[in-house]
């Protein structure tokens, strides 16, 4: 079965210090991996796909098929960067069913002044 | 983008009873979501709700329970039936518009519920 693995509940870093969320999945295939984000009294949104190379507010996740893991990372966190941080695949479509997507439980980051 | 609002925001229910939670779009989407995200847990899917189909539920999931309803296309009600306090959890609507992958999904600001 498919599944996304956060083994961190919780991160704490200063302002400054670069910061890795780590994301294992299991996955049978070519997974199509993401990350989302929710700040603090905000609605979860979509920050990164793999597929898209891209990265965004400074972020940037690299798809490692041999580690089947898709780390969050940025180089430098800010006090904003402070957010529940997801990490999510699509599942293919079972029978009957349709596509979905399968969420790890999340990281927690905190950045500190 | 779709702009997503969910009633009630959250609720205090008593054991037994129901409670019907909406979820409206300010426009209209192909596909609906609800998910669950109990203390402490990953976001879960529910079902998935398309207009004119019947729910789609996930595996631990069935309609008795949670009755799903998707009379057009930008609004569905989910109905968490005789309740229980392992029901307490928050109860997420999301949605997908028509030709866009299912990873460009817009989620509500989700429904707290707490069963006593």
């Amino acid at each position: 079965a498919q599944r996304v693995t956060q083994p961190e509940k919780l991160l704490s870093v200063f302002k400054g210090a670069p910061v890795e969320l780590k994301c294992n999945y299991s996955y049978s295939g070519s997974p199509e991996l993401f990350w989302y984000v929710q700040y603090s009294r905000q609605r979860l949104q979509l920050l990164l796909r793999h597929i898209s190379r891209e990265s965004i507010k400074g972020f940037t996740a690299d798809l490692n098929k041999g580690e089947t893991s898709f780390h969050l990372k940025k180089p430098f966190a800010q006090e904003e960067d402070s957010a529940m941080y997801y990490c999510a695949l699509i599942s293919p479509r079972g029978q009957g069913g349709s596509e979905k997507l399968v969420f790890g439980k999340g990281t927690k980051l905190t950045v500190n002044p | 983008s779709a702009v997503i609002s969910q009633k009630p925001s959250r609720d205090i229910c008593q054991r037994g009873t129901s409670l019907t939670i909406q979820c409206q779009v300010d426009s209209q989407v192909t596909m609906m979501f609800w998910y669950r995200q109990q203390p402490g847990q990953s976001l879960t899917l529910i079902a998935t709700a398309n207009q004119g189909s019947e729910a789609t539920y996930e595996s631990g999931f069935v309609i008795d329970k949670f009755p799903i309803s998707r009379p057009n296309l930008t609004f569905s009600t989910l109905t968490v039936s005789n309740m229980s306090p392992e029901d307490s959890s928050i109860y997420l609507c999301s949605v997908a518009g028509q030709g866009v992958t299912i990873d460009t999904q817009y989620f509500g600001p989700g429904t707290r519920l707490t069963v006593l």
